[in-house]
């Protein structure tokens, strides 16, 4: 059973253009979550989704930043006009649902703004 | 903010047990206790979790007190792999709870 995956591990984007982040689920989980880790900081919640709704935004910057987890394909976190301070690691976690509801992670996308 | 109480960081040596505790005094009766570590800047990997009764598999164990008010993972055999942030987490028990990550426990096993 393949893990949470995410796409690309890297990626470089000059100020002012766009960033596309990708997650896939483990199978059978309907639930994704995304944190970003800052340098040299701790993991801090952004979005938590299920199919074609967002659940919770409470974590995503209010300007720039959108999430969607279509009915097929991937989860995509979307950063326009990134600056600077978006050069983090960006993680995403899916989960079953259920009681004990336990996350798993991918490995995570590390975006350079230059 | 998290709602546990870690050391800053530990040592343990290579082969013995790492018991590593977590504060979590405001702990209710509906939240788990959740242990992840992360290893240099991987993704976080879960290890174990647990609501009242001690809990063991094959990563660690969970030892958990009768008050609920804190809790030790045990690596049983610490090798230099598990050198990692291990990260003690309290959530209630629902769907779609994010994870609240306080800075963790430095964790470094030393040859």
């Amino acid at each position: 059973n393949a893990g949470v995956m995410q796409n690309p591990r890297h990626l470089v984007r000059r100020r002012g253009q766009e960033a596309r982040l990708r997650c896939s689920p483990m199978k059978g989980h309907s639930h994704v979550y995304w944190y970003r880790q800052l340098p040299e900081e701790g993991l801090k919640f952004m979005v938590y989704l299920q199919k074609e709704n967002i659940i919770d935004e409470s974590g995503m910057p209010k300007e720039r930043f959108s999430a969607e987890f279509p009915k097929e394909g991937p989860s995509i976190l979307r950063i326009q006009q990134v600056v600077r301070g978006d050069s983090a690691a960006y993680f995403c976690a899916s989960s079953p649902g259920g009681a004990s509801d336990t996350q798993y992670f991918g490995p995570g996308t590390r975006l350079t703004v230059l | 903010d998290a709602k546990t109480t870690q050391p800053t960081s530990m040592d343990c040596a290579e082969g013995r047990a790492a018991n590593l505790p977590c504060n979590h005094s405001t702990i209710s009766g509906n939240e788990y206790v959740y242990w992840y570590r992360q290893i240099h800047s991987q993704g976080p990997q879960y290890i174990i979790h647990g609501l009242k009764n001690n809990e063991t598999n094959e990563m660690a164990s969970l030892i958990i007190t009768e008050d609920r008010k804190s809790s030790t993972l045990i690596l049983p055999h610490a090798t230099l792999r598990d050198t990692a942030v291990y990260y003690c987490i309290v959530r209630v028990v629902n769907y779609g709870q994010n994870f609240v990550f306080g800075p963790g426990t430095r964790l470094s096993v030393l040859p």
